[in-house]
């Protein structure tokens, strides 16, 4: 497809258990960026990837969150031992090298439930 | 530190009617500005940027936006509101050569028949 996919689109987990939630971006987008969503709220920002470079993990609100990106293209967000806290929506964007920071492009989203 | 702002949490307006969300940026230097739209259940689209040059941008499906440095202030327009309009519209301000974007916490618009 042309677009950013993620998936699932839905998740709902029990508290404690582990999650993993999937992202593919453009193909040829360099920077891949994970947001979370709430309820209500704006999009925090979690981490970035940009090429092969050290990802910017400055977002993530815990040690039981964390991302990989293989091959420099799909991407995973983990988060481990959910707490209620966790639900929101996960998405995802990715961008072009040379393009401003703002020009992403977004995936649907994974909707996370803690229950 | 950066920060967008958006004053109005939801508003309604009728189709047909004009239609203007607002947003306030606190940013060092000349930003890069942005609109987002988020309908149910989709990802963010970007509506238009505001670079530099000419404070009045125009965007995707009608809308524009207009840039005042002495307000710092980006809002959103558009002369005529389709009941399709309906959604979450997110103003954001990135850094110029950096990679982080912020964005507000939205407006959730409602379009009444």
């Amino acid at each position: 497809g042309a677009g950013v996919s993620q998936s699932p689109s839905n998740k709902v987990t029990e508290k404690g258990k582990d999650v993993e939630l999937r992202c593919d971006p453009i193909s040829g987008h360099t920077a891949l960026y994970w947001y979370r969503q709430s309820l209500g709220q704006g999009l925090e920002f979690l981490i970035y990837f940009q090429g092969n470079s050290a990802p910017d993990k400055s977002g993530l609100p815990s040690d039981r969150f964390s991302a990989e990106r293989t091959g420099g293209s799909v991407s995973t967000l983990t988060i481990q031992r959910t707490q209620q806290e966790d639900s929101a929506v996960y998405l995802c964007a990715s961008r072009m090298e040379g393009t401003s920071a703002g020009e992403q492009y977004f995936g649907p989203g994974t909707r996370l439930t803690v229950t | 530190a950066q920060s967008v702002t958006q004053p109005d949490i939801h508003i309604t307006v009728s189709e047909g009617a004009s239609l203007e969300l607002r947003c306030n940026y606190s940013y060092g230097a000349t930003p890069y500005l942005f609109w987002y739209v988020q309908s149910p259940g989709q990802g963010l689209q970007l509506l238009l940027k505001y670079f530099s040059g000419d404070t009045l941008v125009q965007g995707i499906k009608g809308f524009e936006a207009e840039f005042k440095r002495s307000q710092s202030s980006f809002n959103l327009r558009k002369p005529s509101v389709h009941w399709s309009d309906a959604a979450e519209y997110f103003c954001a301000v990135g850094a110029t050569g950096g990679f982080k974007t912020i964005f507000g916490a939205g407006t959730r618009l409602f379009v009444k028949a």
